[in-house]
């Protein structure tokens, strides 16, 4: 079935390190996003792409990057991770405008924690 | 940028009744109202959408409603059952712009419904 995943799918990290969390994706779609969920906050839009020439900020992107690679690979870096980036990340795609659903597909999910 | 509020955010109910959650939005020109479930553990998948031009929808034992003066829109869950707890997301969005894909997010209801 084509699906999103995410790697890796837990990770604990000390503060200043470097870390890319990473998802793919096999539904052909062209829109990828990156949200954080935190209790209580809801999930929140880190960055979006509409297609691999596209980044886009989100609500909340200070202290992370991305990396469009490729249609189906959208990568989210920490560059200098730090204790109030503990979080649960989701991966998402959706598919393209014309025509089609607006329906976001969601990956498992990266649970990091870091101290 | 748009700004959505969600109420409750925990919602208990027996078997059998019904629930109802709430959500209000900001920007006007939003048009495309998703909601998504969120299991525990698992990742969020939408259960029913609206847009603008229809004032409520039903699947089953889901509806939504949509007061665009007003500006909120609603969930309604009838006869509930064990397996409609979960955490749901209201959104909000443009349809049929370039950031018609990107969505704002309530802050969450957690739904749980006793024997």
């Amino acid at each position: 079935d084509a699906d999103v995943t995410q790697t890796p799918r837990n990770r604990i990290t000390k503060t200043g390190k470097r870390i890319m969390l990473e998802c793919s994706q096999t539904k052909g779609h062209d829109r990828m996003y990156w949200y954080r969920q935190d209790p209580g906050l809801g999930l929140r839009l880190i960055y979006y792409s509409f297609d691999v020439k596209d980044i886009n900020k989100g609500e909340i992107s200070d202290g992370y990057s991305v990396s469009r690679q490729a249609q189906a690979k959208f990568s989210l870096s920490l560059e200098s991770a730090i204790p109030n980036q503990t979080a649960l990340y989701f991966c998402a795609t959706s598919g393209p405008r014309t025509g089609g659903s607006y329906e976001q597909y969601f990956g498992p999910g990266t649970r990091l924690t870091v101290t | 940028g748009e700004n959505v509020e969600q109420h409750p955010s925990t919602l208990s109910v027996q078997e059998g009744d019904s629930a109802v959650i709430k959500c209000t939005y900001s920007d006007s020109a939003s048009n495309y109202f998703p909601w998504y479930k969120q299991e525990l553990g698992k990742r969020p998948q939408l259960i029913i959408d609206i847009r603008s031009n229809v004032g409520e929808k039903k699947d089953q034992r889901i509806a939504v409603t949509l007061n665009k003066t007003a500006k909120h829109f609603s969930l309604h869950i009838t006869e509930t059952q064990p397996e409609d707890s979960a955490v749901y997301f209201c959104a909000a969005s443009r349809f049929g712009t370039g950031t018609a894909s990107k969505l704002t997010f309530g802050t969450g209801t957690r739904l749980q419904v006793t024997l």
